[in-house]
């Protein structure tokens, strides 16, 4: 069966400091692979999503990047945090016109 | 472009009241439809979907129904537990592309 791993599960991270987030799919090949993010009592933000090896769309203009070395390895990245990266980050994945799987999440708190 | 607009929270029930939430889609063609939940701290977990007009997708005594003529989605149980208290998302994907895209999420509570 498919399955999804995320970590880490939380992070407090300083000011300036970089980041970097990795997810995992197991169980299936050429997936679709998203990054979300979750501000507090807020929706879900599309940041990022990836349709194959190095193919990465932005959604959102920002200090945060993403990379895809591999088919069902999708990593977050960013040089120097804001305060404003704080949120809850989620990663999915889909297969094409399916439903989304979602890890369980990374709570950043930067301070 | 695909947007998915669904009502406001919180919504705030006593048990075993009826719950419905609204949800509207704007997209072309025939998107695949679904409802998620997410309980706190936790991610997303489907909770039904729908890939055609007039299919009803159903799980734990949730229902939704997908009605092409009013592009809706709306999420309904007849009975709510104090166990349901979670944000909901509806979402959308499109035939022809990948972007998944979510409604704002609307945030149920559900009083004993």
């Amino acid at each position: 069966s498919q399955t999804i791993h995320q970590w880490p599960a939380t992070l407090v991270q300083p000011v300036g400091s970089p980041l970097s987030l990795e997810c995992t799919v197991e169980g299936t090949s050429n997936p679709n692979l998203y990054w979300y993010r979750q501000a507090a009592g807020r929706g879900l933000q599309l940041l990022f999503y990836s349709v194959g090896i190095g193919q990465i769309s932005s959604e959102v203009p920002q200090n945060l990047s993403a990379s895809r070395p591999q088919d069902r390895q999708f990593i977050l990245s960013s040089k120097k945090l804001l305060l404003s990266d704080s949120g809850f980050y989620l990663c999915a994945w889909t297969l094409w016109r399916s439903e989304a799987f979602f890890g369980q999440g990374t709570r950043l708190t930067v301070v | 472009g695909n947007s998915v607009t669904q009502m406001e929270g919180p919504v705030t029930l006593s048990e075993e009241a009826f719950l419905t939430i609204n949800c509207t889609y704007t997209a072309t063609g025939y998107p695949s439809l679904f409802w998620y939940v997410q309980y706190p701290g936790e991610g997303l977990q489907l909770l039904l979907k729908a890939t055609k007009a007039d299919d009803k997708g159903s799980n734990k005594g949730f229902e939704a129904t997908y009605r092409k003529e009013t592009t809706s989605f709306h999420l309904e149980k007849g009975s709510v537990q104090v166990s349901d208290s979670a944000v909901y998302f509806c979402a959308l994907i499109k035939a022809a592309g990948n972007k998944l895209t979510f409604g704002g999420g609307t945030r149920v509570l559900v009083k004993p």
